[in-house]
């Protein structure tokens, strides 16, 4: 089955630092999504891309949908301490009846 | 606004005891899938729904079992809990229909299920 693979695994920065992460597959998508997961809650959507090459933003964050259709990445600037929490990727093919969710990135903002 | 309610937050309880974990949504949602969580890790499909009396298995083997009587409500169930079932369960929704998985699921805040 398809499978996105996302890194980096975990990151650590320093509130202020801009942050990016990103996403990739072995086969194409059609639509990108990125969700944002804060402790002992359930994931809630960020952004959502549509096209290949389209490039997104939500306030500091800023998304793109790669033109190969297998990736994508995720931005975020100046990062606040209520950016830590896990970022996942999903991304949706065709007719398909679930969307596929990738690994995840760990993101801790240190004062 | 939560529109998608997981209850209970927290549950700890002793092994071989029958638990149902519930979820029920007001967004008049046809899909609802079931995911397990381990702490800061992948999120896995266990279970979902395409509607009223539709159940299908997702992509990891659970012992659990679900059931969609009602379309706002999809409880699951584990009738013996074993400390391997110890992790946090993700209840999402969304709309049937072609383009609507594209606008994403709507989760829970999820049960954290603790098994002793």
């Amino acid at each position: 089955g398809q499978q996105l693979n996302q890194s980096p695994q975990s990151m650590f920065i320093q509130e202020g630092e801009d942050v990016s992460m990103n996403c990739t597959s072995s086969s194409i998508f059609n639509t990108w999504l990125w969700y944002k997961q804060d402790p002992g809650e359930g994931p809630v959507l960020l952004i959502a891309l549509y096209k290949a090459g389209e490039l997104t933003s939500n306030g500091r964050l800023t998304a793109q949908f790669g033109i190969t259709r297998k990736d994508s990445f995720l931005n975020i600037s100046a990062s606040i301490p209520s950016d830590v929490g896990i970022y996942f990727c999903a991304g949706h093919y065709g007719t398909a009846s679930k969307l596929t969710f990738g690994t995840g990135t760990r993101l801790q903002v240190t004062l | 606004e939560a529109d998608i309610y997981q209850t209970p937050r927290y549950l700890v309880i002793g092994t071989g005891k029958k638990i149902t974990l519930e979820c029920s949504q007001t967004m008049g949602h046809d899909k609802m899938y079931w995911y397990q969580q381990d702490p800061g890790m992948e999120l896995h499909l266990i279970h979902y729904s395409y509607g009223v009396n539709s159940t299908e298995k997702g992509d990891l083997s659970s012992e659990s079992t679900v059931s969609r009587i009602r379309t706002e409500h999809f409880p699951l169930t584990l009738e013996s809990a074993r400390p391997s079932h110890t992790s946090q369960y993700l209840c999402a929704s969304s709309k049937l229909g072609t383009g609507w998985e594209i606008r994403g699921y709507t989760f829970g805040s999820g049960t954290r299920l603790t098994v002793v």
